[in-house]
């Protein structure tokens, strides 16, 4: 079946710092994916998504490119903010011709804190 | 432009006990997800409904239960709680079933006793 794999964590930076979450997944065809945010005591929030591969997908000073053959989705940001600290989740869409297609699956999440 | 909604914010319950968790999608969406998170966790796919009937179902014992009314709005049934079943619900809503991007409400936190 479909998983995600995402870098342990947590991740603690200092303010303007460079920022990489490494995802990388398994699924057949070509899935969608996302990056997804949650500020504490929240809901999810759509932070960018790519559709087909070598998509760049990008949101608020974020970035991922989909890398069918690493099957990799990496997270990055030139500068972090305090503003930024949350969790990070990178989640796939099946291929819309399978059965997983409309269903999301998540990986496990990263923590990220960054500091004055 | 209404987001998801989900009701209520927090609940308690004991073990054995039912409990009903409900959501109302954006403004024009007509399909509806729940996942369910676990502290720590990535949130994991419950079921999703359409035209007031399931059309996917993760994998998840039928103690859980689903229902989505005319207007869109579903409800969330668990049944027999189980300490495990603590956790946060997350309704997601989209245009068609099948379309990728999905929107989140903020989520019912369950704990069970």
């Amino acid at each position: 079946g479909d998983s995600v794999t995402q870098m342990e964590g947590p991740v603690t930076l200092s303010e303007e710092a460079f920022l990489t979450i490494n995802c990388t997944y398994t699924a057949t065809g070509y899935p969608s994916l996302f990056w997804y945010v949650q500020y504490p005591g929240e809901g999810l929030q759509l932070l960018l998504k790519a559709t087909k591969a070598d998509d760049k997908g990008s949101n608020k000073g974020f970035e991922a490119t989909y890398r069918k053959e690493t099957t990799s989705f990496h997270l990055e940001k030139g500068s972090v903010q305090v503003s930024d600290s949350a969790v990070y989740f990178c989640a796939l869409s099946g291929d819309a011709g399978g059965t997983s297609y409309g269903k999301l699956t998540f990986g496990q999440g990263t923590i990220l804190t960054v500091h004055p | 432009d209404a987001g998801v909604t989900q009701s209520p914010t927090h609940l308690i319950k004991t073990r054995g006990q039912q409990v009903t968790l409900r959501c109302s999608p954006k403004s024009g969406h007509d399909t509806v997800s729940w996942y369910q998170q676990a502290l720590g966790q990535g949130p994991q796919f419950i079921f999703q409904y359409y035209e007031e009937e399931e059309r996917q179902r993760g994998n998840f014992p039928d103690r859980f239960s689903g229902h989505q009314f005319p207007n869109y709005s579903s409800e969330l049934n668990v049944n027999a709680l189980l300490l495990g079943d603590s956790a946060l619900y997350l309704c997601a809503s989209s245009l068609v079933p099948r379309q990728e991007t999905q929107y989140f409400g903020p989520g019912t936190r369950l704990l069970v006793l």
